[in-house]
């Protein structure tokens, strides 16, 4: 089956600590995205990958790093510089052109 | 980006037609309208999107007035699944910044037995 994977779908942090969230799509799609979720807030983009190799910041890119370096695959670290990162995060991918984005299952990150 | 004013819930009884309106009063000749929900707790799904043509899918159906003012999804036989936050968003079709899906707070709709 094509998707979106993201794993953990839960997962904990101590404060201070860098940790990176996992994103893979088996769908062919060249561009991919991650959002941050608060809670009864909609979603917010981080940073966006049109293609391998080349990715841009969003509304809140501070406190995250990407990287993109196979087309598949679209790694998300909240470093210890992200003021408030307990939240869910969300990895989406389309296809080249700004399409409707498929969305994976999130990952809720808590950090103590 | 132009805005988008929902209500905030809605329901209706399964079985029956669930029309959902979305007001978007600024929206540019460029933008299209998209439609997405969210059912708790997993990532949002893509419902259907237009411009200025109503659009049908196996999923539901989009009816835009001809000003392009506001729009109205129809799911047209809802069933308990479809309980959910459904967001309405304005965007153009191009590469950039303006590629982001930018979520409100969207409509909670409650379909009851």
């Amino acid at each position: 089956d094509g998707g979106i994977t993201q794993s953990p779908k839960y997962l904990f942090r101590k404060e201070g600590q860098n940790v990176t969230l996992s994103c893979e799509q088996n769908l062919n799609h060249d561009a991919m995205y991650w959002y941050r979720q608060d809670p009864g807030q909609g979603l917010r983009l981080i940073y966006y990958s049109q293609i391998v190799n080349d990715f841009q910041k969003g509304d809140i890119a501070e406190g995250y790093s990407v990287s993109r370096e196979k087309k598949e695959s679209f790694p998300l670290t909240v470093t210890s510089a992200q003021k408030n990162p307990t939240a869910f995060y969300l990895c989406a991918s389309s296809v080249g052109t700004p399409n409707e984005q498929f969305f994976g299952p999130g990952t809720r990150l808590t950090v103590l | 980006d132009a805005k988008t004013t929902q209500p905030p819930s809605m329901d209706c009884a399964e079985g029956r037609a669930a029309n959902l309106p979305c007001n978007h009063s600024t929206i540019s000749g460029n933008e299209y309208v998209y439609w997405y929900r969210q059912i708790h707790s997993q990532g949002p799904q893509y419902i259907i999107h237009g411009l200025k043509n109503n659009e049908t899918n196996e999923m539901a159906s989009l009816i835009i007035t001809e000003d392009r003012k506001s729009s109205t999804l129809i799911l047209p036989h809802a069933t308990l699944r479809d309980t959910a936050v459904y967001y309405c968003i304005v965007r153009v079709a191009e590469w950039g910044a303006n590629s982001k899906l930018t979520f409100g707070k969207g409509i909670t709709l409650s379909v009851r037995p």
